[in-house]
């Protein structure tokens, strides 16, 4: 598929534990957004990649979240000793450019921590 | 804090009958401001967008109209048909292209 992949779709943890959350960005996007959207909620912005650089790390929750971009390509989101207040839908979304206003999202992962 | 955010959370219509979505904002720097659609278990997808210094855009079946006299923005979806039920979303677009969401309206289109 062309499209933005995520893994996993789902991600069930227990609090404390540490998770990795991968995007596969569409070929060629040299733009990448992680959100955050939890239960009935709007879309909350965490962190953009402009090649491997992020510009805007402004979005993140606290220091137990990074994220990293190599290769220009694959993204992975980490989360590290999971609290219950992180589970939500996170997804990634890439673009051909930060000037492109059309995002092209992935279907998101869903992490629930117990 | 900036924000934007949405009128009505639920919107009911009757196939066929036209919609139309609100949406209020507060920041007023951005450049864009844009509409994705959610169908359930989906990411969002782009709609349209519209630029700070336009009031009107249309697109296929979608018309976006902003006011930046009262920060409003609307959609208006014609001959609403049972494929756009999904939560609706404005966003704002600021520098290095993130988007701030506002909570989202639910539409329901009844056959």
């Amino acid at each position: 598929g062309a499209g933005v992949s995520q893994s996993p779709s789902n991600k069930v943890t227990e609090k404390g534990k540490d998770v990795e959350l991968r995007c596969d960005p569409i070929s060629g996007h040299t733009a990448l957004y992680w959100y955050r959207q939890s239960l009935g909620q709007g879309l909350e912005f965490l962190i953009y990649f402009q090649g491997n650089s992020a510009p805007d790390k402004s979005g993140l929750p606290s220091d137990r979240f990074s994220a990293e971009r190599t290769g220009g390509s694959v993204s992975t989101l980490t989360i590290q000793r999971t609290q219950q207040e992180d589970s939500a839908v996170y997804l990634c979304a890439s673009s051909l450019a930060v000037t492109i206003n059309e995002q092209f999202f992935g279907p998101g992962t869903r992490l629930t921590v117990l | 804090g900036e924000s934007v955010g949405l009128h009505l959370p639920t919107l009911s219509v009757q196939e066929g009958d036209n919609s139309i979505i609100n949406c209020a904002y507060s920041n007023s720097a951005s450049d864009y401001f844009i509409w994705y659609k959610q169908e359930s278990g989906k990411g969002p997808q782009f709609i349209i967008d519209i630029r700070s210094n336009m009031d009107k855009r249309q697109g296929q079946r979608v018309t976006v109209l902003l006011n930046k006299t009262v920060k409003h923005l609307s959609l208006q979806i014609a001959a609403t048909q049972p494929g756009d039920s999904a939560v609706y979303f404005c966003a704002e677009k600021t520098q290095g292209g993130k988007l701030i969401f506002g909570q989202g309206t639910e539409l329901s289109v009844k056959p």
